[in-house]
């Protein structure tokens, strides 16, 4: 079975750019996670989306936005990006809110 | 607030040796509490979980965890070491009820090293 699927693998933007990731999730999961990694840390929970509704959101800016689809795939945007931003962007899946979550490889984000 | 502390940043072993990583966690209640592991440049691969019952639990490429409520930890154990092993390790804590459910607070990490 396929795992969690990311795109792109990698990115570069500039500053004051929009960005959006992409993920799919395990077949059958309908829980979709975003985390944030930024180098040397653990990741940081930015969103959760259940049955296509936003069920958590992490202590991020209003620049960050996501959504997720009939299929329950997501989308991850982030608007204006700084330089901060840059990080590995994580998005995992689960059955239910509650399950162990399951993570995909990840998009670098490079802001410069 | 949930919180998740990893005291040990970096660790070496020989290979062969055994293991042990620390993970301590802050919470309210009983949490979930999963290990993780990262290789440079991947995403995290579950090692094992701890929902409830059994406060030993198994995982796989050998690994185990103790759940210990009195300590409020969930240390890592892994009895011989493989070169293979050598990674960074996350402890993570989930919300077993509650709107936060889902939400997982995760260490610093540990990063793992294996000398021959």
């Amino acid at each position: 079975d396929a795992g969690v699927t990311q795109s792109p693998t990698h990115l570069i933007k500039t500053r004051g750019q929009h960005v959006t990731l992409r993920c799919s999730p395990i077949s059958g999961h309908k829980s979709v996670s975003w985390y944030q990694q930024v180098l040397g840390q653990g990741p940081q929970f930015i969103f959760q989306y259940y049955e296509k509704e936003e069920r958590g959101r992490g202590n991020f800016p209003d620049r960050f936005s996501a959504r997720q689809f009939p299929n329950y795939s997501s989308e991850l945007n982030v608007n204006a990006l700084l330089l901060g931003d840059s990080a590995l962007y994580l998005c995992a899946s689960s059955l239910d809110r509650k399950r162990e979550q399951y993570f995909g490889p990840g998009t670098r984000l490079t802001v410069t | 607030a949930q919180s998740v502390t990893q005291p040990d940043i970096h660790i070496t072993v020989s290979e062969g040796a055994s293991l042990e990583l620390r993970c301590n966690y802050s919470y309210g209640a009983t949490p979930y509490l999963f290990w993780y592991v990262q290789s440079p440049g991947q995403g995290l691969q579950l090692l094992l979980k701890y929902f409830s019952g059994d406060t030993l639990v198994q995982g796989i490429k050998g690994f185990e965890a103790e759940f210990k409520r009195s300590q409020s930890s969930f240390n890592l154990r892994k009895p011989s070491v493989h070169w293979s092993d050598a990674a960074e390790y996350f402890c993570a804590v989930g919300a077993s009820y509650g709107g936060s459910q889902g939400n997982l607070i995760f260490g610093k990490g540990t990063k793992l090293s294996v000398k021959p």
